[in-house]
């Protein structure tokens, strides 16, 4: 079966310090793995994707991932976060077992940034 | 560029009413899928069409529930007669099919909010 896990309901930085949000997959095949996020009353919103090459990804918004096909991790990380970071974020995998097509998501993790 | 557009953005229905939702995707965006998030959990897929065939519905929770994407342009999705457990939030989201579409992002709608009361 393929699956993502996000082992952090919600994640609590205090601006102008970085962050990490985990991420780590299950999948057959070569994974290709995104991020998305929602801010509230909004729809996803892709920041990054990892397909191949470069284990280190980066993003839109200053964000950047890195891809360890050891520990079938993909944390998402900002060196510096801000207030306006503070979201709901969702990795998610494509795999063999869907085609490549279709995601599958992990269940979220919401960052909270405090001033 | 306009970007996904779901209708309506809230829906509160009572249980064993139908409810219509729909999804506008990116224009020539040839690959439109369905997600649906219950409260608290993954972001689950429903369905993909490619233009206006289904190209996989495995994710369809049973047959109360109805898509179509008549001409391959907008889709919509049907619920009847809608239950309790059907609450959630329905996504839609598009890709191109230009390359390689497994590299594509998918593009993502605001969502539909239906509650079923």
């Amino acid at each position: 079966a393929q699956s993502v896990a996000q082992p952090e309901d919600q994640v609590n930085v205090a601006e102008g310090n970085p962050l990490t949000v985990k991420c780590t997959y299950s999948v057959s095949g070569n994974p290709y793995l995104f991020w998305y996020v929602q801010y509230p009353n909004r729809g996803l919103q892709f920041l990054l994707k990892y397909i191949t090459g470069d284990n280190l990804v980066k993003g839109s918004y200053g964000f950047e991932a890195e891809f360890n096909k050891s520990q079938t991790s993909f944390h998402l990380k900002k060196p510096s976060a801000l207030v306006s970071d503070s979201a709901l974020y969702f990795c998610a995998v494509r795999g063999a077992l869907s085609g490549y097509s279709t995601l599958t998501f992990g269940k979220g993790t919401m960052l909270l940034v405090s001033p | 560029e306009a970007g996904v557009t779901q209708f309506p953005s809230h829906s509160v229905i009572e249980k064993g009413q139908t409810v219509t939702l729909r999804c506008d995707p990116i224009s020539g965006h040839d690959n439109l899928y369905w997600y649906r998030r219950v409260m608290g959990k993954e972001i689950k897929f429903l369905l993909h069409f490619v233009k206006e065939s289904k190209q996989d519905e495995s994710g369809m929770p049973n047959n109360r529930f109805l898509a179509e994407r008549t001409g391959g342009t907008y889709s919509t999705l049907k619920v009847q007669p809608a239950e309790l457990e059907d609450s959630g939030v329905y996504f839609c989201a598009s890709s191109p099919r230009v390359g390689e579409s497994s590299y594509n992002e998918q593009f993502f709608g605001p969502g539909t909010r239906l509650t079923v009361l």
